[in-house]
């Protein structure tokens, strides 16, 4: 069965470092996610993607954020210089249309400590 | 605003009893999409179970079933005769009707712990 694949599965980096979450969404679709979970938190919306741009963003989803497709499989959030608030499960997800209906894929997530 | 309450921060039972995990949420559209996913401890999130805010059917699934009553704003969640692997934090979810983003509210999850 597809599966939504993240890289790497947990990241240790220290204060004001850049860090690049990695996601290889479903092949054959066409939108794609990021959402976060604080420990212990519910799992929150951070940016929706589509067509080579962001469709929605959050709050959350301030200027130290990016989302980039650079090539056709792989789908990245950068943080660039990371807090320690930002320490959090990173899940990516994807799904076919977009269409309101649909369900969203995700991903295993990408555990981020920032110490 | 749209919100979904989960009450239930942790319940924990026996194996082989049955469970409901309660699902409240407020919306102002009249067309929404309510969803249930699994977060099982490997933590990836699993997909149960979609409703939309026209389909008031309850629906079964082997154990599982799920009950919307639109009148009470709520989507709650029984599982039967409970197993170990349903050990699991559940979420429930919502998206208003004309979201094309892919924007899930998530509720605050329910761990949900069952005992051999």
């Amino acid at each position: 069965e597809p599966e939504v694949t993240q890289t790497p599965s947990h990241q240790v980096t220290q204060m004001g470092q850049e860090v690049i979450l990695r996601c290889v969404p479903i092949s054959n679709h066409l939108y794609f996610y990021w959402y976060r979970q604080i420990l212990g938190q519910k799992v929150e919306f951070l940016v929706s993607f589509y067509n080579n741009e962001i469709s929605e963003k959050s709050e959350i989803f301030d200027d130290q954020f990016s989302v980039e497709r650079p090539d056709g499989s792989n789908f990245t959030l950068k943080i660039r210089s990371t807090k320690l608030e930002d320490s959090a499960m990173y899940f990516c997800a994807s799904s076919a249309q977009g269409q309101e209906r649909e369900e969203l894929f995700f991903g295993e997530g990408s555990r981020l400590t920032v110490l | 605003a749209q919100k979904v309450t989960q009450a239930q921060t942790e319940i924990s039972v026996v194996e082989k009893e049955d469970v409901t995990l309660d699902c409240v949420y407020e919306t102002r559209d009249t067309t929404y999409y309510l969803f249930w996913y699994k977060q099982p401890p490997s933590g990836e999130l699993v997909f149960l179970i979609r409703r939309n805010s026209f389909d008031e059917q309850n629906e079964i699934s082997g154990r599982y079933s799920w009950n919307f009553q639109k009148s009470t704003s709520s989507f709650n969640f029984t599982i039967t005769a409970s197993q170990v692997v349903d050990s699991a934090v559940y979420f429930c979810a919502l998206k208003k009707g004309s979201s094309n983003t892919g924007k899930l509210i998530f509720g605050q999850g329910t761990t949900l712990q069952v005992k051999p």
